[in-house]
């Protein structure tokens, strides 16, 4: 079954920008969706077909998508943005898996 | 404005079966294009994509649970049904049930419920 793994954790500081990856097999011939979650809430959809950001997404949420890894870009990181963060490849013939979650941490 | 709402037992047996029902409004699934999905967290863990079901009742599973699931409509009462049997201590984890828009994603997801599998 395919995979999408990411690193389970990433920091960054307040300002800075913070990057998380999420890796699969030829990933870049596929759409990936970025989902945000935070503690005790429904994830929250915050990148769809690789690069675009649905209405209400602030603009420091961008991401990209070639090869065999996927980027999700946090600029100008706020606070707010500590979550968990999930990738998700939108293809019906890997049936839609998740990533494996990362935990962004804004210190 | 789509809303989605995750009902069923909160405490099941280990080898019951469980039944969740999402009802959804703001969408119709007798349109071309449409479905609901099921998708999984055990606490402090991933999401885990369940199942999924299409207008045209095309039906999708995770690979790895196919043989315990089962997820089915009601198009007359905007509802989506979703069987997990023989449940397990590891099952333990909040369901929530989410609509995949085919270009975006899983644009609108429910409030979630937690299932806990106990003796």
């Amino acid at each position: 079954s395919y995979e999408l793994t990411q690193p389970p954790s990433v920091s960054v500081s307040p300002g800075q920008t913070a990057g998380i990856t999420c890796s699969g097999d030829k990933l870049g011939e596929k759409y990936v969706c970025w989902y945000q979650q935070k503690p005790g809430q429904s994830p929250v959809l915050v990148i769809y077909q690789d690069n675009k950001r649905p209405s209400g997404i602030p603009e420091r949420f961008s991401g990209s998508n070639s090869g065999n890894t996927a980027t999700l870009t946090i600029s100008g990181t706020q606070a707010m943005d500590e979550a968990d963060y999930y990738c998700q490849a939108w293809d019906s013939s890997t049936a839609n898996v998740f990533g494996t979650g990362t935990k962004v941490t804004v210190l | 404005q789509i809303t989605l709402k995750e009902s069923g037992p909160t405490l099941v047996k280990p080898t019951q079966t469980l039944t969740l029902t999402c009802t959804f409004s703001g969408f119709s699934l007798s349109t071309s294009g449409v479905g609901v999905g099921w998708i999984r967290q055990p606490p402090g863990k991933a999401l885990e994509l369940l199942a999924l079901i299409y207008w045209d009742d095309d039906k999708r599973y995770s690979p790895s649970l196919k043989s315990r699931l089962t997820i089915t409509k009601d198009t007359s009462k905007n509802q989506v049904v979703l069987t997990m049997t023989n449940m397990d201590l590891v099952d333990t984890a909040t369901y929530y049930c989410a609509h995949p828009d085919p270009a975006m994603g899983f644009d609108y997801w429910g409030q979630g419920a937690l299932v806990t599998v106990s003796s």
